[in-house]
């Protein structure tokens, strides 16, 4: 196992639709988190996972996202109807347990023209 | 919630220096980590540092959690080590709250 891999690495869409991405996290890791980076910041939490279920979700997230992790293996991050703010980096981590080190993927770039 | 601020936010080296980076947390923490976010965007795992020291290479840290610090040392510093050094906590609850990062610059 190599690590958190995300996927795709680069997304560019326009404004108006639907993108979504995926976040293989380290096999046996319980718990999947998702932050959003815009430039210049120190990235933000969105949502985490405990297995399958989907236990906290910051204001952030907005009726336009959602998440999930089918099974508690990979997971899914979609934004419908996507606007130019949405345009960030979105960063996958994953941890074997509460207040256990967590690893973070290479990031997927998101782009709305 | 929890404020989490490092110093300096911009940092530049010749290489060959050594620098220390800090961050400050307004509450107490259960988990404290410290990541290196390369060119391309990742975060690199430095150092799972709750309490204590650690030491790995030319790097090591020292977290304080009763006075609520935690210190990244860089030592003999290289070209390869610019980028920007995120320090990142969890209070109570399950999210990372993240500083807003030291930007180094190492120059030959």
């Amino acid at each position: 196992d190599t690590g958190v891999s995300q996927d795709p690495r680069h997304k560019i869409t326009k404004r108006g639709q639907n993108v979504t991405f995926r976040c293989d996290p380290i096999s046996e890791h319980n718990r999947l988190y998702w932050y959003r980076q815009t430039l210049g910041q120190g990235p933000e939490f969105l949502t985490y996972f405990q297995n399958e279920a989907q236990l906290e979700k910051s204001r952030l997230l907005s009726d336009r996202f959602s998440a999930e992790r089918p099974k508690g293996s990979f997971s899914t991050l979609e934004i419908q109807r996507t606007e130019q703010g949405d345009s960030a980096m979105y960063l996958c981590a994953s941890s074997l347990a509460e207040n256990t080190e967590a690893f973070f993927g290479q990031g997927t770039r998101l782009t709305v023209v | 919630g929890i404020q989490v601020e490092q110093s300096p936010p911009d940092l530049i080296l010749q290489e060959g220096a050594n620098s220390t980076l800090r961050c400050n947390f307004s509450d107490s923490v259960n988990n404290l980590q410290w990541f290196h976010q390369n060119p391309w965007g990742q975060l690199i795992n430095l150092f799972y540092i709750p309490s204590g020291t650690k030491q790995n290479g030319r790097l090591s840290a020292t977290t304080v959690a009763t006075e609520r610090y935690s210190l990244l040392y860089i030592s003999s510093s290289q070209t390869t080590d610019s980028g920007v050094y995120f320090c990142a906590v969890i209070p109570t609850g399950n999210q990372f709250y993240f500083g807003t990062g030291t930007s180094l610059t190492v120059i030959p």
